[in-house]
């Protein structure tokens, strides 16, 4: 099994649809992330937390929220999808700044 | 302007030429430096830490300029295998989040 899983894979939704990214992590990392990433951007951190209780906006939060429900997972939701938010989405973990472990990545279009 | 900022490329070179990518970063607080790997539609990896004194990973080698705020890393004897897309990555100075630089792609051809 992976060291960071992320569901689903691929994703087609439609406009205004509430959507859920998963992600779960076997590495027992205290730290993970949300990124996106576009064409020509890089990677943008979305939201990331430090501990199951804290929950930080990274620099482009807007229009997303998360949940840390456990050490091992953080899920990010679209509570209303809109077009400019297909993106390729990533989880991340980490021990300290060291070494961040990646997800597979998650591919979403809004339609 | 954009925290690490890099050549989006593409380095087209020949197998076996040695390659040299360059990265600035804005945030002279930053105190951790890193190259990712991006293979095309995949996650990035960790290619190697970057330190003050330079490091060297068999043909990868990194370096690190503080006072003039950028990073560079070399490709020797470039294999087909190595084309991929090389992330630049600096911390954000005290708050201990990576910042990821847009990218280079290399592309080696035979």
């Amino acid at each position: 099994d992976a060291d960071v899983t992320q569901t689903p894979r691929n994703r087609i939704t439609k406009t205004g649809k509430r959507i859920m990214l998963e992600c779960s992590q076997t590495k027992g990392h205290d730290r993970m992330y949300w990124y996106r990433q576009d064409p020509g951007l890089g990677l943008r951190l979305i939201y990331y937390s430090f501990d199951v209780k804290d929950i930080n906006k990274g620099e482009i939060s807007d229009g997303y929220s998360v949940s840390r429900q456990a050490q091992a997972k953080f899920s990010l939701s679209l509570e209303s999808a809109i077009p400019n938010q297909t993106a390729l989405y990533f989880c991340a973990t980490s021990e300290d700044n060291y070494g961040y472990t990646f997800g597979s990545g998650t591919r979403l279009t809004v339609v | 302007r954009k925290e690490v900022e890099q050549d989006p490329g593409p380095f087209n070179v020949p197998e076996g030429a040695t390659v040299a990518f360059n990265c600035t970063y804005s945030n002279s607080a930053s105190q951790s430096f890193f190259w990712y790997r991006q293979d095309c539609r995949k996650e990035p990896k960790l290619l190697m830490s970057v330190y003050s004194s330079g490091n060297e990973d068999g043909r990868f080698t990194a370096q690190l300029n503080r006072a003039s705020q950028y990073i560079s890393l070399l490709i020797r004897d470039s294999k087909l295998s190595d084309s991929a897309t090389y992330l630049c990555v600096v911390n954000s100075g005290g708050y201990n989040k990576l910042i990821f630089g847009a990218g280079t792609r290399l592309a080696v051809h035979p």
